[in-house]
């Protein structure tokens, strides 16, 4: 297992278009985050997963966007009627719940909306 | 709400000179963590912080945290230009294991 895997690494959609992105955690990790980054901002906190439980949705995911991990292995992040607003950086990071509490981070999914 | 607050936001320096990054946060944490971004990559974990004192260093890096003043500083030694960087900090509640993180320092060192 060489890390956090997602996919695809880029994305180019036109607005109104749906999109689905995958993450892959490290197997033995049972807890999975979903992040927004924009150019120059910190990590926006959008959702996390303990095993199949989405346990937290943030203000920032809108009825526009679902995640779902439904064997509490990898998970998808989708949004619908993409907006120019949508264009970021996704990023996915999965940690072990008991004792290892360091969130490793997959390389991220560039949408570009336009 | 938890809220971090990272200063400075942008930060040049000189090659071999010392500086500091400071993180602060508005509610009680049990971890923090300092993470490190090259411009389109992702982020790279450098340190955890697990309880208050607790010191850690890695090369020129040296990460600590008081618990009490919710504080916490990446200290720079003698940088050299491949430190550039944007460094973040974050942090969690065991509460509801969030992770919050920082706007980020953009580190610029120039040779």
């Amino acid at each position: 297992d060489t890390g956090v895997s997602q996919d695809p690494r880029h994305k180019i959609t036109k607005r109104g278009q749906n999109v689905t992105f995958r993450c892959d955690p490290i197997s033995e990790h049972n807890r999975l985050y979903w992040y927004r980054q924009t150019l120059g901002q910190g990590p926006e906190f959008l959702t996390y997963f303990q095993n199949e439980a989405q346990l937290e949705k943030s203000r920032l995911l809108s009825d526009r966007f679902s995640a779902e991990r439904p064997k509490g292995s990898f998970s998808t992040l989708e949004i619908q009627r993409t907006e120019q607003g949508d264009s970021a950086m996704y990023l996915c990071a999965s940690s072990e719940y008991q004792g290892g509490p360091e969130a490793f981070f997959g390389q991220g999914t560039r949408l570009t909306v336009v | 709400e938890l809220k971090v607050e990272q200063n400075p936001l942008f930060l040049s320096m000189q090659e071999g000179k010392n500086y500091t990054i400071y993180c602060n946060y508005s509610t009680t944490s049990d971890r923090l963590y300092w993470y490190r971004q090259d411009p389109g990559k992702s982020l790279e974990s450098l340190f955890v912080l697990l309880s208050n004192g607790a010191v850690k260093q890695e090369g020129r890096l040296m990460a600590s945290l008081d618990t009490k003043a919710r504080l916490s500083t990446l200290h720079i030694t003698a940088a050299v230009h491949d430190l550039s960087a944007t460094y973040f900090c974050a942090v969690d509640m065991r509460r509801d294991d969030k992770i919050i993180f920082g706007k980020g320092t953009r580190l610029h060192i120039l040779p």
